[in-house]
């Protein structure tokens, strides 16, 4: 089981917004910065939202994250076919030690 | 090109050692702190070890005594030692750049596939 709590599915249509929710606790999201990253099938992560809500450069503004308590959130609007991927949540665990990702959720695009 | 390119995966018995790879390009190497993060086929993200800019690493308890992180700064490099090695080792190991303005891990390789069986 993972420290972190992700659906483990989700999905939209084209066009769509759709959410999916990060729950932690006070030792991990409750006190750090939360990570989102993007899994598209066969390849590596990649980074897609740091510091709660922040975007690097080349992500599109459709993602979007946002954090409250010790539950974060990850908004995808204007929802692509290329946006059919995994989606991994993450943080530092201050109990822990250690850094920690959610399960993970899988976004099918219908 | 910044990337990062790991190598050393393969088919080990159980019980067996194995040494992974990572050779950094296109950035200072020795400014990051370095990371290892393995996937099992089908499973989700699991974080394994890091090293910092001084050497210093820091694992999970549930790798602790069994990995061993390290890195070659004049090389560029960084290494997983992996001894003992059972079949819930078997995953895809990615080594992962961590930016320290950001927190993140910003730079992922491709991964190399670590196999454990008889």
């Amino acid at each position: 089981q993972s420290v972190l709590t992700q659906p483990s599915s989700t999905s939209g249509t084209p066009g769509q917004r759709v959410t999916i929710s990060c729950s932690g606790s006070s030792s991990n999201i409750g006190n750090n910065d939360v990570y989102w990253y993007q899994q598209l099938p066969g390849t590596a992560p990649k980074l897609l939202i740091y510091r709660n809500n922040q975007r690097p450069s080349g992500v599109p503004d459709r993602f979007s994250g946002s954090k409250s308590g010790t539950s974060a959130s990850l908004a995808i609007s204007g929802l692509r076919s290329e946006d059919e991927a995994d989606y991994y949540c993450a943080t530092w665990d201050d109990s822990l030690f250690a850094w920690v990702f959610g399960g993970g959720t899988r976004l099918t695009v219908l | 090109e910044v990337q990062l390119v790991e190598s050393g995966g393969g088919l080990v018995q159980p019980g067996g050692s194995l040494r992974l790879s990572c050779e950094a390009s296109g950035f200072t190497f020795s400014y990051y702190d370095m990371h290892w993060v393995r996937q099992a086929t089908g499973k989700g993200l699991e974080w394994v070890s890091a090293i910092g800019t001084g050497g210093d690493p820091n694992y999970p308890g549930s790798v602790k005594g069994r990995f061993t992180i390290s890195r070659e700064n004049a090389k560029n490099s960084l290494y997983l030692q992996i001894s003992s090695l059972r079949a819930g080792d078997t995953a895809v190991y990615y080594c992962a750049r961590r930016n320290p303005k950001w927190g993140a891990f910003d730079l992922w390789g491709q991964g190399t596939m670590v196999t454990v069986s008889s």
